[in-house]
């Protein structure tokens, strides 16, 4: 049975850079398309971006200047890097596993709130 | 960003028959599959149906999905007590290249 797990900070400062870890059990990175979703305290999903076994990476337009999603085969975990961080950018952050191009994430991580706050 | 319209709320009573739509686009869901995600409260969202009217292992035989055009829907039978979540309908989008997500629909079990 696939797993995910998010790690990180839980608070970053405004300004400052989000940094956050998912580490896959139970199944290989190296297949599948792997991807980080964000969903803010009492709102809605936003697809992030996903990053591919090769590093092949494609992130959300609106997001795009902000964020790199990249992939440590090695050790079966990819990673999320969101700069310039604001209080809109306080979610809970989840990694997802996926099929692209499509919207099916068939195995989550169970999340990680991460608050923007000085 | 939900370029996906869905209700806001939904509700019925145990044992009702609930219906959830969910309207896109050309470049959405007229051209791509439709996914949809339970998210009960306090947990990460669940997939509930795929290629637009396909169940995963696992997922009881109530919940149906279809597609039509540019528009989807999940459809709850039987509803349940435990049924009561918040649903997405989800889509890439050739237009934007991004997975879409809808705005969301909390369902109510009176």
């Amino acid at each position: 049975q696939v797993q995910l797990q998010e790690s990180g900070p839980g608070q970053v400062k405004p300004s400052e850079t989000l940094s956050l870890t998912c580490t896959v059990s139970g199944g290989s990175i190296s297949s599948y398309y792997w991807s980080w979703i964000r969903q803010s305290p009492g709102k809605g999903l936003e697809w992030i971006g996903y990053v591919d076994y090769s590093g092949t990476s494609n992130y959300n337009p609106s997001l795009k200047s902000r964020v790199t999603i990249s992939v440590d085969t090695s050790t079966n975990q990819f990673s999320l890097k969101l700069s310039s961080v604001t209080a809109a950018d306080t979610a809970v952050y989840y990694c997802a596993r996926g099929l692209v191009p499509t919207a099916r994430f068939d195995y989550w991580g169970q999340g990680t709130l991460v608050t923007v706050s000085s | 960003q939900s370029v996906l319209t869905q209700p806001p709320s939904a509700s019925g009573t145990p044992g009702q028959r609930v219906i959830i739509s969910c309207s896109g686009s050309s470049s959405s869901i007229g051209s791509n599959y439709v996914y949809w995600y339970q998210q009960l409260p306090g947990t990460a969202p669940k997939l509930l149906i795929y290629r637009n009217n396909q169940r995963p292992s696992g997922v009881p035989d109530r919940f149906s999905g279809s597609k039509s055009g540019t528009s989807a829907s999940l459809a709850i039978s039987g509803l349940r007590s435990e049924d009561e979540a918040d649903y997405y309908c989800a889509a890439w989008d050739d237009s934007l290249s991004v997975s879409l997500f809808g705005g969301g629909t909390k369902l109510t079990v009176l």
